[in-house]
């Protein structure tokens, strides 16, 4: 246990329905953030919150929304997505300085993932 | 600008014999280095990480890895492979900001 739970942990949906991807982190941290994984592509990060507040978002499309009402739960809402979306999304969250002082070094800590397959 | 580049894909060892995954780096800022491990149908767990303490750090499950500024290499070692190692392993780096750049992963097979 990492102390970050993603659910669901697996999900299929139609490419009109939307649903939505939780994640929660038992650690106390104040950053987190969504990554996606698809098959032999490299991890990538899709959205950053720190202290509740969006702080990066990686030109990701509008068809997938985060949400983050506190620094212990954040959400991906998921809309009209497509069959390449299908991949494994894993949140994670760590401890963040601020800018200035970068939080070098603070660990991040992964869930183990929701894996989406969009039909 | 900060990249990561690990040398192999894939790495194949029988049960017993020596580990090493292979890991370059290139980083602006004095970089903070991890080893994660991903088992089939998991989420990525800690290994090890180098912050600018010592060179040699050990992680769990008897891994551990050695930060040699010199070749900008952070390679990750096992004296003794077990089946239970059979993973996909990544390198990553953080420079500035507290933003993951990772390596494309390797994945180890370990034979009997």
């Amino acid at each position: 246990e990492t102390g970050v739970t993603q659910t669901p942990r697996h999900l299929v949906m139609g490419m009109t329905n939307k649903k939505s991807l939780k994640c929660e982190q038992h650690l106390g941290h104040n950053a987190m953030y969504w990554y996606k994984q698809s098959a032999k592509k490299p991890l990538e990060l899709m959205f950053v919150y720190n202290f509740k507040e969006q702080t990066e978002n990686n030109s990701v499309p509008s068809r997938f929304s985060p949400e983050c009402p506190n620094s212990s739960h954040l959400f991906l809402h998921l809309h009209t997505l497509q069959p390449e979306d299908s991949a494994l999304y894993l949140c994670a969250s760590s401890q963040m300085a601020g800018s200035l002082t970068g939080g070098i070094g603070n660990t991040i800590y992964f869930g183990e993932g929701s894996w989406l397959t969009v039909v | 600008a900060q990249s990561v580049t690990q040398l192999d894909s894939h790495v194949s060892v029988s049960e017993g014999t020596p580990v090493l995954l292979r890991c370059n780096y290139s980083s602006s800022y004095s970089p903070s280095l991890f080893w994660y491990v991903q088992h089939p149908n998991k989420g990525l767990q800690l290994l090890l990480k180098y912050t600018s303490a010592a060179t040699l750090v050990k992680g769990i499950n008897g891994f551990e890895a050695e930060f040699k500024k010199s070749e900008t290499s952070f390679h990750l070692t096992k004296p003794s492979a077990h089946m239970s190692d059979a993973a996909e392993y990544f390198c990553v780096l953080t420079g500035g900001g507290n933003k993951l750049t990772f390596g494309t992963g390797t994945q180890l097979k370990v034979e009997l």
